[in-house]
């Protein structure tokens, strides 16, 4: 079970948009709509950010946005700002009743 | 307020055997998934498993199937992540997490560092 394809890396200048993409395959992100995205700052925990493609849990910024297209889903973050640099993830659900994360992407704000 | 307290840093030779925990509090601790996720030195995360602790019902990644074992204790609201002999590969962050639904992480502890070195 290899992890989801994240880009390494992005970053983006305050108050753009930025976009992390997260491929994975039919038996995962493809299959189902359960993916999710969390955030990690260096030496915390992580924070749920998004949770079934699209859906933003209470209190998180409508900043961030979610959707899949395929076998790749997407997180989005508009308006950036200095407080979102930190380490992201992608979670699917698998064929496996499992999950998998991807390899994370470090987002530096400019 | 959902809280998910872990058990503290352990220091362990090649070998042993340990146990760490994570305490849920302000939920419904029987009828909601927890489970474990592995963080390696600099590296990204890692699912490794779940239980149900109403009806003991436990999947693991196959990366880890056979290397840990998952438990929990309902009546302290307690979930278990249990080795029988360390290796100094685990040597990692463990983090517990809860949901409502086993796809999805809602609550995360505060992490369980786990040192191996001879």
């Amino acid at each position: 079970q290899s992890a989801l394809t994240q880009p390494a890396s992005v970053s983006g200048s305050p108050g753009q948009s930025i976009t992390i993409s997260c491929t994975g395959t039919s038996s995962d992100v493809g299959g189902y709509t359960y993916v999710s995205w969390y955030q990690q700052y260096p030496g915390k925990a992580p924070k749920l950010m998004i949770s079934e493609v699209s859906n933003r849990p209470s209190g998180i910024s409508n900043r961030f946005s979610g959707s899949k297209s395929g076998n790749t889903a997407s997180l989005t973050i508009s308006g950036l700002q200095a407080e979102d640099e930190a380490d992201y993830y992608c979670s699917s659900y698998t064929s496996s009743s499992t999950v998998i994360f991807g390899g994370g992407t470090k987002l530096t704000v400019l | 307020e959902v809280q998910l307290v872990q058990s503290g840093t352990e220091v362990k030779k090649p070998g042993e055997s340990l146990k760490i925990s994570c305490k849920g509090s302000g939920y419904s601790f029987t009828s909601h998934w927890i489970g474990w996720v592995r963080q390696m030195p600099g590296k990204g995360l890692e699912w490794m498993g779940v239980i149900y602790p109403d009806d003991s019902d436990t999947r693991y990644s196959p990366s880890f199937q056979g290397q840990v074992t998952i438990s929990a204790a309902k009546p302290i609201s307690t979930a278990y992540l249990q080795w029988s002999s360390l290796k100094a590969s685990d040597t990692a962050m463990y983090f517990c997490a809860v949901g409502s639904i086993l796809k999805t992480f809602h609550y995360w502890g505060q992490g369980t560092l786990v040192t191996v070195s001879s």
